[in-house]
């Protein structure tokens, strides 16, 4: 069965301090991944996708297909960027159709 | 403001009571979702839906009931069978093809005593 894991449920630091948030999934092949952000008070939205590689609001996050991984990183986290993060993956590890989502991580960045 | 909506915002129920949320979408997706939001253990999914009148059952379906009578609504029922009913409800949409961006509505609270 697919699965996903955030092994941080919370994690603080300072703005201007690099950010990592993991996240380990189980998928034999060649998965599409996602990153999702719950701002306060706004509605979960995609950050990023592990096929567009692009850098979203200066977050990066690369596929390790070694260590079945997909950590989301930032090398000066800013305090806008306190929220809730979800690792997802395709049903199937196609680009579409029912996610499985990680237990989230609730990253907090402090002045 | 269109997209997707999810009403009510609060909900509040009595035990032993079925209750039915709402998710509308304007943007003709052909898929809607129905997740469950908890403290610590992420969004699980409920119901999802590819086509009008066809569903499928998610990880958490139990207690649970949808119906999908046209492309741009798929209410969820809380029967009174659900053990824990109280939670944070999210619905989705996305197309079956091309990014496979989902797309949330801004979710309804269920509180059940």
């Amino acid at each position: 069965a697919q699965r996903v894991t955030q092994p941080e449920k919370l994690l603080s630091v300072f703005k201007g301090a690099p950010v990592e948030l993991k996240c380990n999934y189980s998928y034999s092949g060649s998965p599409e991944l996602f990153w999702y952000v719950q701002y306060s008070r706004q509605r979960l939205q995609l950050l990023l996708r592990h096929i567009s590689r692009e850098s979203i609001k200066g977050f990066t996050a690369d596929l390790n297909k070694g260590e079945t991984s997909f950590h989301l990183k930032k090398p000066f986290a800013q305090e806008e960027d306190s929220a809730m993060y979800y690792c997802a993956l395709p049903a199937g590890g196609t680009s579409y159709g029912k996610l499985t989502f990680g237990q989230g991580t609730i990253l907090t960045v402090h002045p | 403001d269109g997209g997707i909506t999810q009403s009510p915002k609060y909900l509040f129920r009595k035990e032993g009571q079925n209750v039915t949320l709402s998710c509308e979408q304007n943007l003709n997706h052909d898929a809607m979702y129905w997740y469950r939001q908890d403290p610590g253990q992420g969004l699980r999914l409920i119901y999802y839906s590819q086509i009008v009148n066809d569903f499928q059952k998610g990880d958490i379906a139990e207690g649970y009931s949808v119906s999908r009578e046209k492309k741009e609504s798929f209410p969820l029922t809380v029967t009174s069978a659900q053990k824990n009913p109280t939670a944070f409800y999210l619905c989705a949409s996305s197309t079956l093809a091309g990014t496979g961006e989902q797309y949330f509505g801004p979710g309804t609270r269920l509180t059940v005593t």
